[in-house]
């Protein structure tokens, strides 16, 4: 099983003001990555795949990128509704294994 | 528009049987892989298994295997996810997502399940 580590755990990070998002796989997931967001009491929500694409809708302030074993999460400028938690999620084979989550708190 | 809806919260005492559903509509249904996955109280999203609904093939995450049942009826373009014996720790809320080439693209509301004696 490909273990995914998130880091940090949480991130404080003052509206507009960048965050950036680790990701680290234990063995390759070439670039078969994704990023979910999740707020309280939604359902996750795609935001890249394929580790740097963006999925339908998401802003381009949420940029991906990395392959292999080491991926990053940039959001370029927060906003109030970017303040949640981030997952990874590999893909590449079974099972599909997610990170233990990041969470983005305001500063 | 892509849509999946499950099925209403839960509450069941420990050793009842539950099956909860997942009904896709706006895409072709047979055509993309169904993933479940649960989030425990408080806790993070685990991947628990998939199934094709054009043939039925399954794969289970080794945690679920043997603890639950994947199932489908494409007829009626459902996705079911079934315990024929619950326990207290199966208390989550369960999501069911499209999966499109393995990234889950569209996701279902949640059903909560809460197990107590």
């Amino acid at each position: 099983e490909k273990v995914l580590t998130q880091s940090p755990a949480t991130l404080s990070v003052s509206p507009g003001g960048r965050a950036t998002l680790s990701c680290r796989a234990s063995q390759s997931v070439s670039d078969n990555l994704a990023w979910y967001q999740q707020k309280p009491g939604q359902p996750p929500r795609l935001l890249i795949y394929g580790a740097s694409t963006r999925a339908i809708g998401v802003p381009a302030r949420f940029s991906g990128s990395g392959s292999g074993t080491e991926f990053t999460l940039t959001i370029s400028s927060l906003q109030s509704e970017d303040f949640a938690i981030y997952y990874c999620q590999q893909y590449s084979n079974w099972p599909q294994t997610f990170g233990q989550g990041t969470k983005v708190e305001i500063k | 528009e892509v849509q999946l809806v499950q099925s209403g919260a839960e509450v069941k005492k420990p050793g009842e049987s539950l099956k909860v559903s997942c009904k896709g509509s706006g895409y072709i249904f047979s055509n993309y892989w169904i993933a479940w996955v649960r989030q425990m109280p408080g806790k993070g999203l685990e991947w628990m298994g998939n199934i094709y609904p054009g043939d039925s093939f399954t794969k289970y995450s080794l945690s679920f295997e043997g603890q639950v049942t994947i199932s489908v009826d494409k007829s009626i373009s459902t996705a079911y996810l079934q315990w024929s014996s619950l326990k207290a720790s199966d208390t989550a809320m369960y999501y069911c997502a499209r999966s499109e080439s393995g990234a889950l693209d569209y996701w279902g509301q949640g059903t909560l399940v809460t197990v107590s004696p």
